[in-house]
Formats: C-alpha cells, sequence, structure tokens
C-alpha cells in the first residue's frame, strides 16, 4: 500500500519557469491537499479538493493552479516559479466519510523540495 | 476554525513522560483538538484526536480541560525518536471536508 505519492522529490527551476508537482494516492480517499513548508515554518494550505471534479483556495495559493484529475491525482502547477516559492511541498489526502479514526486521519505525502534560482 | 497556541518549543528527558500544552480558548461545541507531529523532513503524522472526555491511544493520551479551553498531550515514556514538531489543531467533526490549517506547533526535543 503506497499512501501518497509525490514526484519529483527534488527539482530547481529557474524563475519564470512552469513545472507540475504530481500526487497520487491510492487509498480511495474523497479529499486532497497540496501544503507548503518553509523552513522553520508550520505548514500553509495551497488549495484543497474536497472532492472530485472541485478544487478551492487555501491560504496561499497565488502563483499556483491545481487539477483534480480523478480521485487518486491531484496535481500542483507552478505557471511562472518565482524564487518566493522555494519550499517543501506535501501533498496529503483524507476521507471525508465516517466519524471514527478513519475519517479523521490525513495522510502526508514524503514531500517535494523545489528549489527556484 | 478555532485558533491555538503553543509553546515554540520544549525539552524532555529521555524515559520521562512529556506534556506538550495547547490553548484553544475560541474552541466551539462542535470542534474537536487534533494532535499530529512531523519528524525532521517528513510529513506530518496523525497522533490522536478529542471532543470533551480523555483519550488514549497506543501513542499518546490527550487530557482536555472541562471547559475545554486547554489540553495536553501526553507521551508517557519519550524516546529520541519521538523528537517532532507537535501540532495541535481544533476544527470540525470527523468526517468533514473543510481544510485542515496546522499553526507553527512545539518543537520537542527528547534529550539523552
Amino acid at each position: 500500500n503506497a499512501g501518497v505519492t509525490q514526484t519529483p522529490k527534488f527539482q530547481v527551476l529557474k524563475t519564470g519557469q512552469s513545472m507540475t508537482l504530481q500526487c497520487a494516492q491510492d487509498m480511495n480517499h474523497n479529499s486532497m491537499y497540496w501544503y507548503r513548508q518553509d523552513p522553520g515554518m508550520g505548514l500553509r494550505l495551497i488549495y484543497y479538493s474536497a472532492s472530485e471534479g472541485t478544487t478551492d483556495k487555501g491560504e496561499v495559493p497565488n502563483g499556483y493552479n491545481v487539477s483534480r484529475l480523478n480521485k487518486r491525482e491531484f496535481s500542483l502547477r507552478l505557471e511562472s516559479a518565482a524564487p518566493s516559492q522555494t519550499s517543501v511541498y506535501f501533498c496529503a489526502s483524507r476521507q471525508t466519510s465516517g466519524t471514527g479514526h478513519s475519517g479523521n486521519t490525513i495522510y502526508f505525502g514524503e514531500g517535494s523540495w523545489l528549489t527556484v534560482v | 476554525d478555532a485558533k491555538t497556541t503553543q509553546p515554540p518549543s520544549m525539552d524532555c528527558a529521555e524515559g520521562r513522560a512529556a506534556n506538550l500544552p495547547c490553548n484553544h480558548s475560541t474552541i466551539s461545541g462542535n470542534e474537536y483538538v487534533y494532535w499530529y507531529r512531523q519528524i525532521h523532513s517528513q510529513g506530518p503524522q496523525y497522533i490522536i484526536h478529542g471532543l470533551k472526555n480523555n483519550e488514549t491511544n497506543e501513542m499518546a493520551s490527550l487530557i482536555i480541560t472541562e471547559d475545554r479551553k486547554s489540553s495536553t498531550l501526553i507521551l508517557p515514556h519519550a524516546t529520541l525518536r519521538d523528537t517532532a514538531v507537535y501540532y495541535c489543531i481544533v476544527r470540525g467533526p470527523p468526517g468533514s471536508a473543510r481544510q485542515l490549517t496546522f499553526g507553527s506547533g512545539t518543537q520537542l526535543t527528547v534529550l539523552p
């Protein structure tokens, strides 16, 4: 059971370049999330998708776009990368039904380290 | 979601109990308290959650005050591998699609 898989794990971009971070989960979860974490900071939500076909902005959506391709996949795109987007990006998923542990636990990927120079 | 306040850092001796406090004075009646931790360079990991009763699982215990304005996460016998940032989050009931918001958390360092 792979859980939440993110690619790539490391990427260096030049300012102005574009790229897409891919995320897939194999747990049949409804909700998926993209967070960023800057050094010494907590996680900040970029975008989330409560269910297939829907996406919503989080705290820091500027400079990003997302696509919920299907129930499994949720991608994050940087159209024109900026040095301020240098960060670690985490994808996460969660089942949004049920009231017990399984209805609450959010599962995170291993992170994608992005450097924009 | 209610805002939470945690100390930025704490130390604990290995083998002793680690008690991590969290204030959430604006918590509303249907909001739960959740705890996650993040070991360096990894994604956050769920620990425990509760509404108003104290909870215990294989990882930790959660003590919520009677007025629900604060809580304490207890790691009964801390090990070096428990060194991590611990996040206290207050949000709606399990199953809600609402987003999870993480604050800065508490950096717990377990000392040998």
